[in-house]
């Protein structure tokens, strides 16, 4: 399909572990962005690339989480020793260019549930 | 106190009812508003998108912006069940791209 993908589109893992969560933009969009809703939260904003660059990496929670994004594609968001609060929705949104007209096109989100 | 502000509901409405959504927010730099709609299970989509202050309408929808108070609503004409979903504002400040949502209004169309 030509909209944004994502996978897993559930993850069950045990505490500690570490998990990666993949991000396949729309293709031609420049502008990635991660986000994590909580269950009656909103979308919480984690980290934003403009090509292979994250000018604003100001809501990664702790230094558990990182992000990279190659080739001005694919990103993979990796949270390290994973707690249960960590448990939420992370979606991952693309846009053409700059994204403050609000033109942001969001994947279906990767549930995580840490146990 | 929040950057967005926003009721999380539920609200419920009988059918052909008129629907209004609201959020205030903090930050007086913010010139750019959204809202986005959100199913159940999937990612929010683009509804209205309004930049500073005024009115936009788009069929049923009508997004008002009122920078002096800081509010922000989105009304909902003619309402119908397929309108059941969670409403979520979203603005920016327009000199990065970083866009701050609110929590999200979850709307109950009741046949």
């Amino acid at each position: 399909g030509a909209g944004v993908s994502q996978s897993p589109s559930n993850k069950v893992t045990e505490k500690g572990k570490d998990v990666e969560l993949r991000c396949d933009p729309i293709s031609g969009h420049t502008a990635l962005y991660w986000y994590r809703q909580s269950l009656g939260q909103g979308l919480e904003f984690l980290i934003y690339f403009q090509g292979n660059s994250a000018p604003d990496k100001s809501g990664l929670p702790s230094d558990r989480f990182s992000a990279e994004r190659t080739g001005g594609s694919v990103s993979t968001l990796t949270i390290q020793r994973t707690q249960q609060e960590d448990s939420a929705v992370y979606l991952c949104a693309s846009s053409l260019v700059a994204a403050n007209t609000g033109e942001l096109f969001f994947g279906e989100g990767s549930r995580l549930t840490v146990l | 106190q929040k950057e967005v502000e926003q009721d999380p509901g539920p609200l419920s409405v009988p059918e052909g009812a008129i629907v209004s959504l609201n959020c205030t927010y903090s930050n007086s730099a913010f010139q750019y508003f959204m809202w986005y709609r959100q199913y159940s299970r999937k990612g929010p989509e683009l509804l209205m998108y309004t930049y500073s202050s005024g009115n936009k309408e788009d069929g049923r929808f009508t997004a008002q912006v009122d920078k002096s108070s800081k509010y922000i609503s989105l009304f909902i004409r003619d309402s119908q069940p397929s309108d059941s979903a969670t409403y979520l504002c979203a603005m920016s400040w327009g000199e990065d791209d970083k866009i701050i949502f609110g929590k999200g209004t979850r709307l109950h169309i009741l046949p």
